[in-house]
């Protein structure tokens, strides 16, 4: 069965430091791999994925991610935060034969100033 | 931009009563999904939704709950009888493809509350 663990709760940082979300999964098959971001008061909203091809992936907002198959991760990093940034994180994964979403617990980024 | 819209955003209930939670999903999408998320853990998929039939449900998803799609505009989640467990934050998703490829697109969700 698939499951996805993120084992940071809360990462707090500050603006203009460079940041890493950690994400690891298991999975028995190929798998696709996501990040959402979920802002105050909002919706889940995707900031990146891996399909196939290049294992670093880009997203909006300046995030990448980098897909490790050996070391089943899929970090989220972004070089310099920015305040609005704050917002809860939530890595997922996808079997190849599925169309549902397996989320992680989510990591909560608190940027001050 | 499109969006998925949800409503209510928040509606409180008694146990026992029946709830209906609406979405109104991306115009041109043609595969819908719920979620939920109880209050401090992970977000869980519910269930998947194509060509007026469910396509995937997860074990949370019992004889309990149940979707429609009333009209083609609506995406509806029912529950029968609320219970206390069910109290979290309902997600409504549309995808225009199956599968990975295609992007879920989430609404901002309902928070349901039973006393």
């Amino acid at each position: 069965a698939q499951s996805v663990t993120q084992l940071d709760s809360q990462v707090p940082v500050f603006e203009e430091a460079p940041v890493e979300l950690r994400c690891n999964y298991s999975s028995s098959v190929s798998v696709y791999l996501f990040w959402y971001v979920q802002y105050p008061n909002q919706g889940l909203q995707l900031l990146l994925k891996y399909l196939s091809g290049s294992t670093l992936v880009k997203g909006i907002n300046g995030f990448e991610a980098e897909f490790n198959k050996s070391q089943t991760s899929f970090h989220l990093r972004k070089p310099s935060v920015h305040i609005s940034d704050t917002a809860e994180y939530f890595c997922a994964v996808s079997e190849s034969n599925t169309d549902k979403l397996i989320f992680g617990t989510g990591t909560r980024l608190q940027v001050f100033p | 931009e499109p969006e998925v819209t949800q409503t209510p955003s928040h509606q409180v209930t008694q146990m026992g009563q029946e709830v209906i939670l609406r979405c109104v999903p991306i115009s041109n999408h043609l595969y819908f999904y719920w979620y939920r998320q109880i209050l401090g853990q992970k977000v869980e998929f519910l269930v998947s939704f194509y060509n007026n039939e469910i396509s995937e449900k997860s074990e949370i998803f019992d004889d309990q709950f149940s979707v429609e799609r009333p009209d083609g505009s609506n995406f509806t989640l029912k529950i029968r009888s609320t219970k206390l467990e069910d109290s979290a934050m309902y997600f409504c998703a549309s995808s225009a493809w199956t599968g990975a490829a295609g992007e879920l697109f989430f609404g901002e969700g309902s928070r349901l509350t039973v006393l």
